[in-house]
């Protein structure tokens, strides 16, 4: 079956510590990725996906298909980082409603 | 362009009520979903719909739930005959194309 896993609840680390927020899928085919970020009382928006390679806010995001993961990373993180993260995967051959993983809390302290 | 509107944002029913959230979706936009997200638990996808019709509701209850998205007007989530186990936020999310979601703020609904 298809479904994302975040094994971490939260994750809290100290200012200028890198950060990485672990993803891993299951699907039969190529998959494409996203990750998408609630901050604190505001709505769930795209942060990247990984066919754009892009950086956003210093966050990246590689695809690595032979441990079916696509973990988020970042070298230092700044405390405006705390926020929801969530790890999706589209279904575009369903309409392209997505799957979410549970969710991973990150706190970065002062 | 106004990005998806919910509303409302907080709403609270009695068991056995109904309960009717909206969501108007960005201009231009002719696809929505419906996810929930239940208290400590990630979101899940419950209906896609286009004007006037229901693609996939493969992720709704098969009760008492329900979905449309007029011709004219937000779409609609209904869940009749509430009870505690509904209380979850409820995000809408618009799209041009399926390729990419906008979401709404969410409503939280709490059964008491």
């Amino acid at each position: 079956a298809q479904r994302v896993t975040q094994p971490e609840k939260l994750l809290s680390v100290f200012k200028g510590a890198p950060v990485e927020l672990k993803c891993n899928y299951s699907y039969s085919g190529s998959p494409e990725l996203f990750w998408y970020v609630q901050y604190s009382r505001q709505r769930l928006q795209l942060l990247l996906r990984h066919i754009s390679r892009e950086s956003i806010k210093g966050f990246t995001a590689d695809l690595n298909k032979g441990e079916t993961s696509f973990h988020l990373k970042k070298p230092f993180a700044q405390e405006e980082d705390s926020a929801m993260y969530y790890c999706a995967l589209p279904f575009y051959n369903q309409g392209g409603k997505l799957i979410f993983g549970q969710g991973t809390e990150l706190s970065v302290k002062p | 362009n106004a990005g998806v509107m919910q509303n409302p944002r907080h709403l609270v029913r009695r068991r056995g009520q109904e309960a009717r959230l909206r969501c108007s979706p960005m201009k231009g936009h002719s696809h929505v979903y419906w996810y929930r997200q239940l208290p400590e638990e990630g979101l899940k996808f419950m209906v896609y719909l286009q004007k006037e019709n229901i693609i996939d509701e493969s992720g709704m209850p098969k009760e008492r739930f329900s979905a449309e998205f007029p011709k004219e007007g937000p779409s609609i989530l209904r869940i009749q005959q509430v009870v505690r186990g509904d209380s979850a936020a409820y995000f809408c999310a618009s799209s041009p194309s399926r390729y990419e979601q906008y979401f709404g703020p969410g409503t939280r609904l709490t059964v008491t």
